[in-house]
């Protein structure tokens, strides 16, 4: 069963760059595509953007300019950075397992796995 | 970009009764591409509905969904004491987005 765990920095000062790091277990990093999601405190969640296995990603037009995403299969992890956090960026930050591709029925597309969450507060 | 915008807000109903959540698209899009995720207080968003109407492994047959277009349906026939949550609706668009969330709380 896969296992996912973000790690982190919690507190950030506004202007900083956020990196959080997701860890991998019990599935091979490099079979499957991952995801990170947002939630601010009480409010819905947020789609930051996909890696895929080969290194590829694709990223909300909203953050695409201050994302990064990267993967280390060395290290079963896979990161995000965000450049320029301000309070906005003030969330629960989660790692998914991407589930993506064709079937009898068609293309799907969805989140199977999910890691705890970490909270990131940006604040002076 | 495809808002989803999801109602009621707030759903509040005693255990046994039935549930029925909405969630309304800004654009058409195809039920293959709508996805449903239950959330606990504390705990991240768990796969529920993929595909429109596929239920995710484990997930018991009270629940079922369904949709065309700009209008998906999530249903839940007999509340369980675990299924006060809040559900969350996603459509695989360019860009992928959310819907607010619909809390299903015990009256």
């Amino acid at each position: 069963q896969v296992q996912l765990q973000e790690s982190g920095p919690g507190l950030l000062k506004p202007s900083e760059t956020l990196s959080l790091t997701c860890t991998v277990s019990g599935a091979s990093i490099s079979s499957y595509d991952w995801t990170w999601v947002r939630q601010p405190p009480g409010k819905g969640l947020e789609w930051i953007g996909d890696l895929y296995s080969g290194g590829a990603t694709k990223l909300s037009p909203s953050l695409t300019s201050r994302v990064t995403l990267s993967l280390d299969t060395s290290k079963s992890q896979f990161s995000l950075r965000l450049r320029s956090v301000t309070a906005a960026d003030s969330a629960v930050y989660y790692c998914a397992r991407l589930n993506m591709g064709y079937d009898s029925t068609g293309f799907y597309h969805f989140f199977d796995s999910w890691g705890q969450g970490t909270l990131v507060t940006v604040s002076s | 970009e495809n808002v989803l915008t999801q109602s009621p807000g707030t759903l509040s109903l005693s255990p046994g009764e039935r549930a029925t959540l909405s969630c309304r698209s800004s654009q058409s899009i195809s039920g293959r591409l709508l996805t449903w995720y239950q959330q606990k207080l504390g705990q991240p968003p768990r796969l529920l509905i993929y595909g429109g109407s596929t239920r995710a492994t484990g997930i018991p047959d009270r629940f079922s969904a369904g949709g065309s277009g700009t209008v998906f349906t999530l249903t839940i026939s007999r509340l369980e004491p675990e299924d006060f949550a809040v559900y969350h609706c996603q459509q695989y668009g360019s860009p992928l987005t959310f819907g607010g969330g619909t809390k299903v709380e015990i009256k």
